[in-house]
């Protein structure tokens, strides 16, 4: 069965940087791209990122490049993405995702919050 | 990278048919034909319910269909359930990302 879980979420004040993990089970996790998306209050689901299997390639929206890095250590199953110069409408639930054929998300995690307010 | 127009709500009676709409433009919906469709019941994890406009991932049920016309996608759902009651969104490839649509909450009356 395959499992995602995030973690590191919280609360932050604007500018301060966080780091999301995404532990993966359930399927070989070096042969998938995985992504984040995340849902702001109120808000549809945003793509934010995705990284290739190996790792050697990255994607990230417009909202979020130069402030947002993705990455992966396919030793340990895991996802990152680490966040810094956070504004308040990056506040939303981040969600892990596995890719599915570069172009869909067949899997995700239950999400993990992130707060930034003063 | 703008998001893809759905209609906020949708609603029908068990048993009923609905269809919701997802506009994009000709650089996603338009271009390819990645689209996807994503149930998502609150504090669960969203479900890929639609791929490739059209297929079911396994166990997805054949009363879920999608669509796809120029720049516009449709997911149909015929037969509602209670257990239809939900958030859906449209998601297109779009070159070099992914764009989702804003979410439709469908209730089931």
């Amino acid at each position: 069965e395959v499992q995602l879980l995030e973690s590191g979420g919280g609360l932050v004040q604007p500018g301060e940087s966080l780091r999301l993990s995404c532990a993966a089970s359930g399927f070989t996790f070096n042969s998938y791209a995985m992504n984040w998306v995340r849902q702001a209050p109120g808000k549809g689901l945003e793509w934010v990122s995705s990284i290739s299997a190996s790792g050697r390639s990255t994607y990230y929206a417009d909202s979020v490049r130069g402030r947002f890095t993705i990455s992966r250590d396919n030793s340990k199953n895991t996802l990152f993405l680490q966040m810094s110069s956070l504004r308040a409408d990056d506040t939303a639930v981040y969600y892990c995702a596995k890719d599915l054929d570069l172009y869909y998300f067949d899997y995700w995690g239950q999400g993990t919050l992130v707060t930034v307010s003063s | 990278q703008s998001a893809l127009t759905q209609p906020r709500s949708v609603s029908g009676s068990p048993g009923q048919s609905v269809t919701i709409s997802c506009s994009g433009t000709s650089r996603d919906v338009g271009a390819y034909n990645y689209v996807s469709w994503y149930q998502h019941h609150p504090g669960k994890a969203p479900k890929l319910m639609i791929y490739d406009v059209n297929k079911r991932p396994s166990g997805v049920p054949d009363r879920f269909s999608g669509s796809k016309s120029g720049n516009t996608a449709s997911l149909t759902i015929s037969g509602l359930q209670a257990e239809d009651e939900a958030e859906y969104s449209c998601c297109s490839f779009a070159g070099s990302h992914k764009v989702f649509g804003g979410g439709t909450k469908l209730t089931v009356l």
